[in-house]
């Protein structure tokens, strides 16, 4: 087990909602992603945050916006919910920003 | 063993067999690559990682290896056991717009007893 913990485990929303997702990082790194991953589809990047900056964008829309704090832990946030953001979010963290990303358990969002 | 040349979506084996998956990626410039497994419900675990001045790297039971002439990884999976079946995914690590992993097409494990 890594030491990314991410909550909450699901989450049901109605389309039209706002959801956070929150993600604590393992100790000693700084640096944390998000991925959407589609049932049966390999993790897609969403953004990238590097000491409480954002770092990097995936092709996802401006209602997918995130936050990263002092202590490392990060928030992603998606406003206007589609459909479509149905998925298990992932976040990694690594200890670099071009090291190995180590994986959390994910939340999984059902949007109805 | 159980060896593809090109990448399938699913691999079964049986218990004791050695298991080679394989991958594409599509970046020349992609330095770093990892291969995941991820269990039904869980997120991805890190199995091993190799860079590109590498070609070969062994871990427990497992080797990866890098021909980047084809841009191609494989992953090799010595004495397979069923706690091994999962489905498996190769990640290069892009330096665009922050450092992203981009991640193949997964391979489904199955090893029967």
């Amino acid at each position: 087990e890594t030491g990314v913990t991410q909550s909450p485990t699901h989450l049901i929303k109605t389309r039209g909602q706002q959801v956070t997702l929150r993600c604590s990082s393992q100790s000693g790194h700084n640096t944390v992603s998000w991925y959407q991953q589609a049932l049966g589809q390999g993790p897609q990047f969403i953004f990238q945050y590097y000491r409480e900056e954002e770092n990097g964008r995936g092709n996802f829309p401006p209602r997918f916006s995130g936050l990263q704090f002092p202590n490392y832990s990060s928030e992603l946030n998606v406003n206007a919910l589609e459909l479509d953001d149905s998925a298990l979010y992932l976040c990694a963290s690594s200890s670099r920003i071009a090291d190995t990303q180590y994986f959390g358990p994910g939340t999984r969002l059902t949007v109805l | 063993g159980e060896s593809v040349g090109l990448h399938l979506p699913t691999l079964s084996v049986q218990e004791g067999d050695n298991s080679i998956i394989n991958c594409a990626y599509s970046n020349s410039a992609s330095d770093y690559f990892i291969w995941y497994k991820q269990e039904s419900g869980k997120g991805p675990q890190f199995i091993i990682d190799i860079r590109s001045n590498m070609d070969k790297r062994q871990g427990q039971r497992v080797t990866v290896l890098l021909n980047k002439t084809v841009k191609h990884l494989s992953l090799q999976i010595a004495a397979t056991q069923p706690g091994d079946s999962a489905v498996y995914f190769c990640a290069e690590l892009l330096h665009q717009a922050g450092t992203a992993l981009i991640f193949g097409k997964g391979t489904t494990l199955s090893v029967s007893s």
